[in-house]
């Protein structure tokens, strides 16, 4: 199985700062890796999909790279709409991993 | 317009077998490259993936819970059904379906989920 690890657990930031968040797998993943968002009381949202690919509605602020083993989800100026939690998960092989998850919050 | 909405019992005894039906709408599991998965969530917790159902009829589910799960299709109602056998309280909290597309590997559309609690 492979481990997607998120870091940090917990991000403060203000509103205008850049946010960058990592996932790292344990093996390769290839580019198999999406990236979603959930808000309280909701379901997640696809953000990025195919590592560096915007999903459908996600605006441009938002911004996924990386391959292999190590991803990043840069959000280049946050919005208030942004605190959430974070997620990463991989379909490069079975089984279907998310990461633990990495908390943004209001500094 | 895409919707996907599970519906179950919202309370199951522990040692029970839960049933959870995902009814979708604005796509069909006919189409090649299109799947629904399970995906679930205890409170505070992090996205625990379940099980997933293609169209092709290619199924996988979490090796941590194989033998207690089960996912199934019913393409002419467009729905799926994940059974859980032997239910424990650990397994309280939200579960979700969510399409799964092969060329994005992503479960891009989700339903606003289930809750359920397991308890005596």
């Amino acid at each position: 199985e492979i481990v997607l690890t998120q870091s940090p657990g917990t991000l403060s930031l203000s509103p205008g700062d850049r946010a960058t968040l990592s996932c790292r797998a344990s093996q390769s993943v290839r580019d198999y890796l999406a990236w979603y968002q959930q808000k309280p009381g909701q379901a997640p949202r696809l953000l990025i999909y195919y590592a560096s690919i915007r999903a459908a509605g996600t605006p441009a602020r938002f911004s996924g790279s990386g391959s292999g083993t190590d991803f990043t989800l840069t959000i280049s100026s946050l919005e208030s709409e942004d605190f959430a939690i974070y997620y990463c998960q991989h379909r490069s092989d079975w089984p279907v991993t998310f990461g633990q998850g990495t908390r943004l919050e209001i500094k | 317009q895409i919707t996907l909405r599970e519906s179950g019992p919202t309370l199951v005894e522990p040692t029970q077998t839960l049933t959870l039906t995902c009814t979708f709408s604005g796509f069909s599991l006919l189409t090649s490259g299109v799947g629904v998965g399970w995906i679930r969530q205890p409170p505070g917790k992090a996205l625990e993936w379940l099980a997933l159902t293609y169209s092709d009829g290619e199924k996988s589910n979490s090796p941590s819970l194989k033998d207690r799960l089960t996912i199934t299709k019913d393409t002419s109602n467009n729905q799926v059904v994940l059974t859980m056998t032997n239910v424990d309280p650990m397994d309280t909290g939200t579960y979700y379906c969510a399409r799964h597309l092969e060329p994005s590997q992503a479960f891009d559309l989700w339903g606003q989920g289930a809750k359920v609690t397991v308890s005596s």
